[in-house]
């Protein structure tokens, strides 16, 4: 069974600009978490996606967006880039609810300059 | 609100020593509660889970019990090895919300 994808792997990007990340989640699952990692903040839920709808939303602002797809690949969006958006952005798959366990991907590694 | 507390590395240990990570949470109800293990330049990855009081949780020689009256989820290996260098992360879920509540991490290095 694959794994959970992230592409790209690394990304460097400017101030100001926008970057759209996407994830591959494991066959079958339809729940797709948002998690961003920083050394000073941890690990910090941004937003979670079911059925194509958005039903957790953690504390981030509306510059941080996402979509997901009918086969239920995920997309996240920043737009307007700042330097403090720099981090590891980790995407999760789980089939909600029948079991509790979450299966991550290697992330994508955003540097704003 | 729901957190979750585990203690500051980095912690450093010499081969086949004993490991305790302690972890304690804050929660309403009764969630699902993981330790995740993350080596360099990688995602993170399910080490073991417990979904109610009491269970035991078991991987790689890792183990972790769900203690509701303490709410606690510590997490012990017997004799390390150098492969076990890592960052661990204990968490939280409930599985209605698929949202997993992290601890800070903590970094582990062990010497040969």
């Amino acid at each position: 069974k694959a794994g959970v994808t992230q592409t790209p792997r690394y990304l460097i990007k400017t101030r100001g600009q926008q970057v759209t990340l996407s994830c591959s989640p494991i066959s079958g699952h339809r729940s797709v978490s948002w998690y961003q990692q920083t050394p000073g903040q941890g690990l910090q839920f941004l937003f979670e996606y079911f059925s194509e709808t958005q039903r957790n939303k953690g504390n981030f602002p509306g510059r941080f967006s996402g979509r997901q797809f009918s086969n239920s690949r995920s997309e996240m969006n920043v737009s307007t880039l700042e330097l403090g958006d720099s981090a590891l952005y980790l995407c999760a798959s789980s089939d909600r609810g029948v079991n509790t366990e979450a299966f991550f991907g290697q992330g994508t590694r955003l540097t704003v300059v | 609100g729901n957190s979750v507390t585990q203690m500051e590395g980095p912690v450093t240990l010499s081969e086949e020593a004993f490991l305790t990570i302690n972890c304690t949470y804050t929660a309403t109800g009764y969630p699902s509660l993981f330790w995740y293990v993350q080596y360099p330049g990688e995602g993170l990855q399910l080490l073991l889970k417990a979904t109610k009081a009491d269970d035991k949780g078991s991987n790689k020689g890792f183990e972790a019990t769900y203690r509701k009256e303490t709410t606690s989820f510590h997490l012990e290996k017997g004799s390390v090895q150098v492969s076990d260098s890592a960052v661990y992360f204990c968490a939280h879920m409930y599985s209605s919300a698929s949202k997993i509540i992290f601890g800070s991490g903590t970094r582990l290095s062990i010497r040969p």
